[in-house]
């Protein structure tokens, strides 16, 4: 079956400008995280979406970073005013729901210049 | 600040030999355990869970939980050069179940 897709593959955008991105988790997955990986950090969690509950936002690392889920389904992470130490790649995840195996979509490189 | 260390690397094995792959963690709390390989410019890729003490074999690999001592490990049996790259454990804790990630060692099968 089809795995977890994101887009784009890459992004490069102008520092103070806002850009989003997309994930769409593997049909029936009711759990959706957000991670960022680089160099210097390893992999982090961002936000967890579980069903209609209230997402967990607490690894956001500031209130320029947002993200929603739209029908339970498909989650949009938005940055806004990005600076360069936001450049890292960002790895979406779902799962069956809690402490269930996380499979990963491919990710988004973002490059702030 | 929950954890979960994994072996300085890199690690390089031979052809045919059985690589060992450790992890400790700090929060008893924790429920889930992976093994995740990443090969370089790709995301991670899930090659095992376990969620009780004892051993769980798939093909090659076997991972092993010992919880009092807080210790996973991924053995992988019979290497192959296609195995090398980057190995990362996970811990699932909390009521997120957000996945706490090891730095990653690197492994590289010699042919």
């Amino acid at each position: 079956g089809a795995g977890v897709s994101q887009s784009p593959s890459n992004k490069v955008t102008e520092k103070g400008k806002d850009v989003e991105l997309r994930c769409d988790p593997i049909s029936g997955h009711t759990a959706l995280y957000w991670y960022r990986q680089s160099l210097g950090q390893g992999l982090e969690f961002l936000i967890y979406f579980q069903g209609n509950s209230a997402p967990d936002k607490s690894g956001l690392p500031s209130d320029r970073f947002s993200a929603e889920r739209t029908g339970g389904s498909v989650s949009t992470l938005t940055i806004q005013r990005t600076q360069q130490e936001d450049s890292a790649v960002y790895l979406c995840a779902s799962s069956f729901g809690l402490h269930y195996e996380q499979y990963f979509g491919p990710g988004t490189r973002l490059t702030v210049t | 600040q929950k954890e979960v260390e994994q072996n300085s690397g890199p690690l390089s094995v031979p052809e045919g030999a059985i690589a060992s792959l450790n992890c400790t963690y700090s929060d008893r709390g924790s429920q889930s355990f992976f093994w995740y390989r990443q090969y370089s410019g790709k995301s991670p890729e899930l090659i095992m869970s376990i969620y009780s003490n004892g051993d769980k074999e798939d093909g090659r690999f076997t991972a092993q939980l010992n919880k009092a001592s807080q210790y996973v490990s991924l053995l992988i049996r019979d290497s192959q050069p296609s195995d090398s790259a980057t190995y990362l454990c996970a811990v699932s804790t909390g009521a997120n179940s957000k996945l706490t990630f090891g730095k990653g060692i690197t492994l590289s099968v010699r042919p």
